[in-house]
C-alpha cells in the first residue's frame, strides 16, 4: 500500500533557526512529490519535485528529492514566526495524491 | 483569478443526519478533488473527478458518502447518514490538466462537526 511518512511530527524552534523537515514515501508509479504549507484550512503550494538531486528554492525555503532513497527534505533557513504552520508532503502516483500526516512547525519569537 | 469556493464554511449536525457540501473549482480546471482531513492528520483523498467522470473513488465510503459533478464544473459531496467519526474538514481542490505542474489549488474547506 502506498504511504507517505513525515518526520518529525512537530517541531518547536526560535526565530533565526534553520529547520529540516523530512518526507519518505513508498508509492507505485511515482510521478511527483509536492510540499504544501497549511496555516489555517487550505494548504498552499510550495514546491513540486520530479527529478532527483535538483534543488528547488524560493526565498528561505528549499527542497530536494532523492528518488533512489525515496525521500525529500524541506529546508527553511532564518525561520520567522510567520513560518509557523503545518507542512504537508504529498506524493502523486498514476492517479491519486497521497498526503503525509504533516509536520507542525512552531517558530517562537 | 478567483480561487476554489466552498460552502458552507462550518456545519454542525447530529449523528444520523444528512449533510451536503458544495465546491466550485477554478474556472477551466477539469480536475476536481474532495479530501477529508481529520484533526492531526494529512488530507485523505475521497474522490477525484476528471470533468464529470470519476477517476478515483477507492477511498470513498460508498455506503454513506456520495459525490457528483454533473456538468463537469461544480460538485457536491453528501454524507447520509453521518457518523461521529465523520467530523473533519472537507477540502475541495482543483487542477488544470494542461498546467505545467498540475498543481492543486485548495478551497478554504468546510469544517463538519457531528455530535
Amino acid at each position: 500500500e502506498d504511504k507517505v511518512v513525515q518526520s518529525p511530527l512537530s517541531l518547536v524552534v526560535h526565530e533565526g533557526d534553520t529547520v529540516t523537515l523530512n518526507c519518505s514515501y513508498e508509492v507505485t508509479n511515482f510521478r511527483s512529490l509536492l510540499w504544501y504549507k497549511q496555516e489555517k484550512k487550505a494548504p498552499t503550494f510550495l514546491f513540486m519535485l520530479t527529478s532527483s538531486g535538483i534543488e528547488k528554492k524560493s526565498g528561505r525555503l528549499s527542497s530536494i528529492l532523492d528518488k533512489k532513497e525515496l525521500f525529500s527534505i524541506l529546508n527553511i533557513t532564518a525561520t520567522q514566526t510567520g513560518d509557523s504552520a503545518i507542512y504537508l508532503c504529498a506524493v502523486k502516483g498514476n492517479n491519486d495524491m497521497r498526503f503525509g500526516a504533516g509536520t507542525r512547525l512552531t517558530v517562537k519569537p | 483569478e478567483a480561487g476554489v469556493a466552498q460552502s458552507p464554511r462550518y456545519k454542525i449536525i447530529e449523528k444520523r443526519q444528512s449533510v451536503a457540501f458544495w465546491c466550485n473549482p477554478i474556472s477551466g480546471h477539469a480536475t476536481l478533488y474532495w479530501y477529508q482531513q481529520i484533526l492531526g492528520q494529512g488530507p485523505k483523498l475521497l474522490i477525484q473527478f476528471q470533468n464529470n467522470g470519476v477517476v478515483d473513488d477507492s477511498q470513498l465510503p460508498k455506503d454513506r458518502f456520495s459525490a457528483e459533478r454533473l456538468k463537469g464544473v461544480d460538485s457536491t459531496l453528501k454524507i447520509q447518514p453521518a457518523k461521529l467519526e465523520d467530523s473533519a474538514v472537507y477540502l475541495c481542490a482543483s487542477s488544470s490538466t494542461t498546467g505545467r505542474y498540475n498543481e492543486q489549488f485548495f478551497g478554504p474547506g468546510t469544517r463538519l462537526t457531528v455530535l
